[in-house]
């Protein structure tokens, strides 16, 4: 069975800094996907990037990127330049890759809550 | 394109009742998964149906059922209500066929057992 950790419940930050989410994962997959979900007070829950595990290039997309520590299952989100919009709680899960339908089921983290402050 | 709709946001039920949560996907997705969000165990999986037929289950006792219609449109069902029950419930579709398909979420519903 697959673990995901968010050792950081609650972070903040000032608009236009950087900030840095950390998520860990056991798993004995080799091959898998592995998400930053962002979910505001609306309730939804927003992809925010994904990374496949067999790619060492990390993702980016626009002000979010990842650093993505294979060998020891760390995968953080870095944001950079902080957005009152990016208040919300962000989630790391995790999917093993295959066919079939065992892949498609997301393990998640317990979350960091994260406030942008003007 | 239409997103993931959750029918309805706000559900108020009484211990024992049952109840039964909506979920219609994006158009052309053929799996839809549940999730169980709450404040103490955080987002667990609960299922998930793909072309009508169910691939996966989390560790959720029977009470707990859900089936998906040839549309893809999805329902889940909860019998003989516990308090433990109040939770967000969130629903999230993909194609299911495709390996680093991402899953995109609705809104959810709040279940309040009373």
């Amino acid at each position: 069975a697959q673990t995901v950790t968010q050792s950081q419940p609650e972070m903040s930050v000032q608009e236009a800094e950087t900030v840095t989410l950390s998520c860990t994962y056991d798993t004995s997959e080799n091959n898998y996907y592995l998400f930053w979900y962002k979910q505001p007070p609306s309730r939804q829950m927003i992809l925010v990037i994904r990374q496949e595990a067999y790619k060492q290039q990390n993702a980016t997309e626009n002000r979010f990127s990842v650093n993505f520590q294979k060998a020891a299952k760390s995968f953080s989100l870095k944001i950079s330049d902080s957005q009152l919009g990016d208040t919300a709680m962000y989630f790391c899960a995790f999917m093993k890759q295959g066919s079939g339908g065992s892949n498609y089921k997301l393990t998640f983290g317990k979350g960091t809550l994260l406030t942008v402050n003007p | 394109k239409a997103g993931v709709t959750q029918t309805p946001r706000y559900l108020i039920k009484t211990r024992g009742q049952q109840v039964t949560l909506s979920c219609s996907p994006i158009s052309g997705h053929r799996s839809v998964s549940w999730y169980q969000q709450t404040p103490g165990q955080g987002l667990q999986f609960l299922f998930e149906y793909f072309s009508e037929t169910q691939r996966n289950k989390g560790n959720f006792p029977g009470r707990f059922s859900g089936r998906q219609f040839s549309n893809s449109r999805s329902e889940m069902n909860v019998s003989t209500l516990e308090l433990g029950d109040s939770a967000l419930y969130l629903c999230a579709s993909s194609w299911g066929d495709r390996g680093n398909s991402p899953l995109h979420f609705g809104n959810g519903t709040r279940l309040t057992v009373t």
